[in-house]
């Protein structure tokens, strides 16, 4: 089992709608969440941190649920420019050591029509 | 001001050749990473450099793959003997401190094609 997974999609939806991106980790040592955008042909770049209580970046809203080991983004009003692939990414100590390690999930592919 | 920037961008070259891809990081940065991406793959972790140091090199596929870091600076990743299975995005990125609250801002990554 992958240690972060994601629905690849892809996922069309036109301009205007409200589309929602899970992922699991199996790792309860976990210990930060990200979302991260990547554009076709481009690097990763950070979209949010996601927190347990929830936090919201104008019309991004990540969630993430310890107990179940389930992170989500929600994406408002899609817009054209919203179309890329979206990483969730999941952060944790590598033991013995004091320093933290990324996993990133395979991606998740949106593609906003007009 | 100036990100981690990455060379070469693209690389082909002839199998059984080898290869050296460079990172330098943002300045101040004591934290580097290599990651890999291959065609519809998600991101394969490599090796992380704490300092000129790499406390984690689990993610090197073989013994053709090696990596150093230099000053605290830049990175070099060297891959010998390459193969077609090579063939991929090579990311690297760097992060303030070496613990798990800082943002990894990544390069714009070297495309390398093993023919």
């Amino acid at each position: 089992r992958k240690e972060v997974e994601q629905d690849p999609g892809p996922f069309n939806v036109p301009e205007g709608a409200t589309v929602a991106f899970n992922c699991t980790y199996s790792n309860s040592a976990s210990q930060s969440f990200f979302w991260y955008r990547q554009d076709c042909r481009k690097e990763p770049k950070l979209l949010m941190s996601v927190y347990s209580s929830g936090n919201e970046d104008g019309r991004f809203t990540a969630q993430l649920n310890r107990a179940s080991q389930y992170i989500s983004l929600l994406i408002r009003d899609s817009k054209l420019s919203d179309s890329a692939t979206y990483l969730c990414v999941v952060n944790r100590s590598v033991r013995g050591t004091s320093y933290g390690k990324l996993t990133f999930g395979q991606g998740t592919i949106l593609t906003v029509h007009p | 001001g100036a990100g981690v920037s990455q060379s070469p961008s693209n690389k082909v070259t002839e199998k059984g050749k080898d290869v050296e891809l460079r990172c330098d990081p943002i300045s101040g940065h004591t934290a580097l990473y290599w990651y890999r991406q291959s065609l519809g793959q998600g991101l394969e972790f490599l090796i992380y450099f704490q300092g000129n140091s790499a406390p984690d090199k689990s993610g090197l596929p073989s013994d053709r793959f090696s990596a150093e870091r230099t000053g605290g600076s830049v990175s070099t990743l060297t891959i010998q003997r390459t193969q077609q299975e090579d063939s991929a995005v090579y990311l690297c990125a760097s992060k303030l401190g070496g613990g798990i609250v800082d943002t990894q801002y990544f390069g714009p990554g070297t495309r390398l094609t093993v023919l």
